[in-house]
């Protein structure tokens, strides 16, 4: 039974370029959640999605970043012109309906030169 | 604004020996205390959660302590091994809304042999 499975594990981005970081949820889930880690921190919630909806987008940035889970295919968090203050380990969780424990992925390592 | 707060920031303990990690929180709409253990490079792991209806939980050498009125809760890790060397991360969700978790900023424990 795979886990949750992220890609890329790294990813490099200059300032102004796009960032996309994919999310498979752990077979029979249908809850993603986003979460960012700065170094030395904690994580903090992003987004909660389900199939095609946001649920609670009110860890989100206002501007540049964006979630989505579609009815097929991997959830994708999509951060446009990236600033070197977006360097940080992103993590997906997904969960199943109805219970409380998220399982985590490896993460998303992007750093922006 | 840190939802829940934690300490220590790190720790060292003797090979054999108690680690115990507090916790404290202000919301009392909270309802889920999980606790993740995460290793270098890697995502977080459940390690154990409890609910505020019980005020100790044990699995294997691992247990939480829940204080209702105080609004704290603990880990303890007892016959700690050099293998239980990681951060470790509390965390709470809300009873309703979205199930998003707010976590401490960890702490770091180190087991020497």
């Amino acid at each position: 039974n795979a886990g949750v499975m992220q890609n890329p594990r790294h990813l490099v981005r200059r300032r102004g370029q796009e960032a996309r970081l994919r999310c498979s949820p752990m077979k029979g889930h249908s809850h993603v959640y986003w979460y960012r880690q700065l170094p030395e921190e904690g994580l903090k919630f992003m987004v909660y999605l389900q199939k095609e909806n946001i649920i609670d987008e009110s860890g989100m940035p206002k501007e540049r970043f964006s979630a989505e889970f579609p009815k097929e295919g991997p959830s994708i968090l999509r951060i446009q012109q990236v600033v070197r203050g977006d360097s940080a380990a992103y993590f997906c969780a997904s969960s199943k309906q109805g219970q409380d424990t998220q399982y985590f992925g490896p993460g998303t390592r992007l750093t922006v030169l | 604004q840190q939802q829940v707060k934690q300490s220590p920031q790190s720790l060292i303990v003797q090979k054999g020996g108690i680690s115990i990690i507090n916790c404290a929180y202000e919301n009392t709409a909270f309802d889920y205390f999980p606790w993740y253990q995460q290793f270098p490079g890697k995502g977080p792991a459940l390690l154990i959660a409890i609910r505020p209806d019980v005020s100790e939980k044990k699995e294997g050498r691992f247990t939480i302590s829940f204080n209702k009125s105080a609004k704290q809760f603990s880990l303890h890790i007892m016959d700690s091994q050099p293998g239980d060397s990681a951060t470790y991360f509390c965390a709470a969700r809300w009873q309703t809304g979205a199930n998003n978790l707010f976590f401490g900023t960890g702490t770091r424990l180190t087991v020497i042999p």
